[in-house]
């Protein structure tokens, strides 16, 4: 059982460049999140969404794109990198809602130059 | 500003003693969680409390949810080197509002 699936792990991007991190999970989860975690400031959400089709900003949404096609996937994109998107990027999924136990992926650590 | 205010944020501790962090809120939460991350993982839940006043416990770690739903503390009774990790705290304002977390607790315990 895979659970949360994240890639890539790593990525180093240049100011201006687009890019889409990938998550998919196996779980038939409903619920499907993305966080960017930064030091000293914990995790914060970015987009979610409570099902296929249906997508809602967090956050810190500015920057960032994401659909949720099927109940599997839920990219994010990054339209047009800058230096401030530079974080670890973690997707969660839950079965239904934000209550429950949280799954995580193992993280995408990006740097933006 | 962090809805979730979370103390200390570094704690260094020898192998057997004890520790607890705090997570603190101005804000009533319908519930509230704590995960664990190790280096290069995701967070993984430990444990969700969901009534005020209730005190949860998992082998070492002892969890309690504040009466008015606030706040919550995390204790660890003779901490062992495989406790080392970001302890964060994540609420939620009601059934279908968004998951805030803290900004984590930092434990390292050495040998």
């Amino acid at each position: 059982n895979a659970g949360v699936t994240q890639t890539p792990k790593f990525q180093v991007l240049k100011t201006g460049q687009s890019m889409t991190l990938q998550c998919a999970q196996d779980m038939n989860h409903e619920y499907m999140s993305w966080y960017r975690q930064d030091p000293g400031m914990g995790l914060r959400l970015i987009h979610y969404s409570v099902g296929a089709g249906i997508t809602d900003q967090g956050e810190v949404p500015n920057g960032y794109n994401v659909s949720r096609s099927t109940t599997e996937d839920f990219p994010l994109r990054l339209l047009s990198a800058a230096p401030s998107q530079t974080s670890v990027y973690f997707c969660a999924s839950s079965l239904t809602g934000t209550n429950e136990k949280l799954f995580f992926g193992s993280g995408t650590q990006l740097s933006v130059l | 500003t962090q809805l979730l205010e979370q103390s200390p944020q570094f704690l260094s501790i020898q192998e057997g003693e004890n520790l607890t962090v705090y997570c603190n809120s101005s804000s009533v939460f319908s519930s509230l969680q704590w995960y664990r991350q190790e280096p290069g993982e995701g967070p993984v839940l430990l444990v969700t409390v969901v009534t005020g006043g209730e005190v949860k416990k998992l082998k070492r770690l002892t969890f309690q949810f504040g009466d008015a739903r606030k706040d919550s503390s995390l204790h660890i009774t003779a901490a062992q080197p495989g406790d080392t990790g970001l302890y964060l705290c994540a609420g939620a304002p009601d059934s279908w509002g968004k998951l805030q977390f803290g900004a984590g607790t930092q434990v390292v315990v050495t040998p």
